[in-house]
């Protein structure tokens, strides 16, 4: 069965700096999706990025990137230039594509606090 | 303009009781979801409908039913609620598999 693992329960970075959320992840399929989705307190589940993971090329959205690496099964998140906004609890997921279901396995979320 | 909407956002009743809460989605997709989210912020999948389909029915009690009268719309409904039912309800929809899902405001339901 696959799991989500997010070791990091909570964190802290300052304004403009730049902090990286950690989630590793098993699963015996070759093919599969990976997400990072943002829970601001406002409690709104929005999609921060989205990763293929027969694509070698991390992605990148403006200020967040990725840093997958599928043989250790692992998929960070940087954010960059940090912002007040993005003080969130952030959950990394992972799709399968077998069954096509659209199953999403959640790790247990980092809580990020961005200090001015 | 609302893309995932779910009602009502904040639900308080009784155990024992029987309640509903109601998704619908403006996104043409085919495929909608459940997800419940307890007191520890845990993200779990209840059920997944494709189309009017169950393709997903996690180990949920069948006290909970999902209902699909159309693709642009999934409830869920509640018998006999517990205390451990307490927890927010996301209902979410996605075109195919792989993509972006897109969530409701989720649903607090908070059983005394």
């Amino acid at each position: 069965a696959q799991t989500v693992t997010q070791s990091q329960p909570e964190m802290s970075v300052q304004e403009a700096e730049t902090v990286t959320l950690s989630c590793t992840y098993d699963t015996s399929e070759n093919n599969y999706y990976l997400f990072w989705y943002k829970q601001p307190p406002s409690r709104q589940m929005i999609l921060v990025i989205r990763q293929e993971a027969y694509k070698q090329q991390n992605a990148m959205e403006n200020r967040f990137s990725v840093n997958f690496q599928k043989a250790a099964k692992s998929f960070s998140l940087k954010i960059s230039d940090s912002q007040l906004g993005d003080t969130a609890m952030y959950f990394c997921a992972h799709e399968g594509v077998s069954g096509n279901t659209g199953k999403l396995i959640f790790g247990q979320g980092t809580t990020l606090q961005v200090k001015p | 303009d609302t893309a995932v909407s779910q009602t009502p956002k904040y639900l308080v009743t009784q155990m024992g009781n029987d309640k509903s809460i109601k998704c619908e989605q403006n996104l043409g997709h085919d495929t909608m979801y459940w997800y419940k989210q307890d007191s520890k912020k845990f993200l779990k999948i209840m059920f997944s409908y494709n189309n009017k389909e169950l393709i997903i029915n996690e180990t949920v009690p069948n006290r909970f039913s999902p209902k699909s009268p159309d693709k642009a719309h999934l409830n869920l409904h509640i018998n006999s609620l517990e205390l451990g039912d307490s927890a927010v309800y996301f209902c979410a929809s996605s075109q195919v598999w792989g993509n972006e899902q897109f969530f409701g405001p989720g649903t607090r339901l908070t059983v005394l």
